[in-house]
């Protein structure tokens, strides 16, 4: 079946640091490729997202870049900041009459000033 | 209101209780999902209800109970429930038929506490 495999961490940055959360999937047909960001207290919100082997999602610079061949998308940022501390998850989804996404298991983020 | 809202944002029950969870999505979607998050595990889907029907049922148990009586409300109706049921059920929505893979948009969740 589907799945999807990401650092559990917490990963804890100081605060302008660059930041590489790795995800990698297994999946059958083309999926599409998600990160979701969950902020404390709140549900999932989509960050960014690719359709397609070779495009880079990007949204308030974080990017991701979907990579068939080592069937990867790594969520990046140059500089990170404290409001940037939440839970990252990184997602798959083939549609098939509705969206049935997998979900990573979640990686916690804390940026210290 | 806009988006995805859910209500309780909090619950805590007995194993004996009937309580239900209530979604309510304002985004004129046609799905609605339920998740359970529960710490170090992935999102585990739990219903799928499109154009109002229920679509998966992912070995749920029967304690748990669902009920979407239109497109944009979802009702997760629980009775006699385990402490391992504690969780954040998380409710979603997405427009589906389109004929591309869109985003699924969540609300903020009910902490459930099971005693």
């Amino acid at each position: 079946g589907d799945s999807v495999t990401q650092m559990e961490g917490p990963v804890t940055l100081s605060e302008e640091a660059f930041l590489t959360i790795n995800c990698t999937y297994t999946a059958t047909g083309y999926p599409s490729l998600f990160w979701y960001v969950q902020y404390p207290g709140e549900g999932l919100q989509l960050l960014l997202k690719a359709t397609k082997a070779d495009d880079k999602g990007s949204n308030k610079g974080f990017e991701a870049t979907y990579r068939k061949e080592t069937t990867s998308f790594h969520l990046e940022k140059g500089s990170v900041q404290v409001s940037d501390s939440a839970v990252y998850f990184c997602a798959l989804s083939v549609t098939g009459g509705y969206q049935k996404v997998t979900f990573g298991i979640g990686t916690k983020l804390q940026v210290i000033p | 209101e806009t988006g995805v809202t859910q209500t309780p944002r909090h619950l805590v029950m007995g194993m004996t209780n009937k309580k239900s969870l209530k979604c309510e999505q304002h985004l004129g979607h046609n799905a609605m999902y339920w998740y359970k998050q529960s710490a170090k595990k992935p999102l585990e889907l739990m219903f799928v209800y499109s154009l109002e029907e229920r679509v998966e049922n992912n070995s749920v148990p029967s304690r748990f109970s669902p009920e979407c009586p239109n497109s944009s409300h979802l009702f997760l109706h629980l009775h006699t429930l385990q402490p391992e049921d504690s969780a954040l059920y998380l409710c979603a929505s997405s427009q589906e038929g389109t004929g591309f893979q869109e985003t699924q948009y969540f609300g903020p969740g009910t902490r459930l506490l099971v005693l």
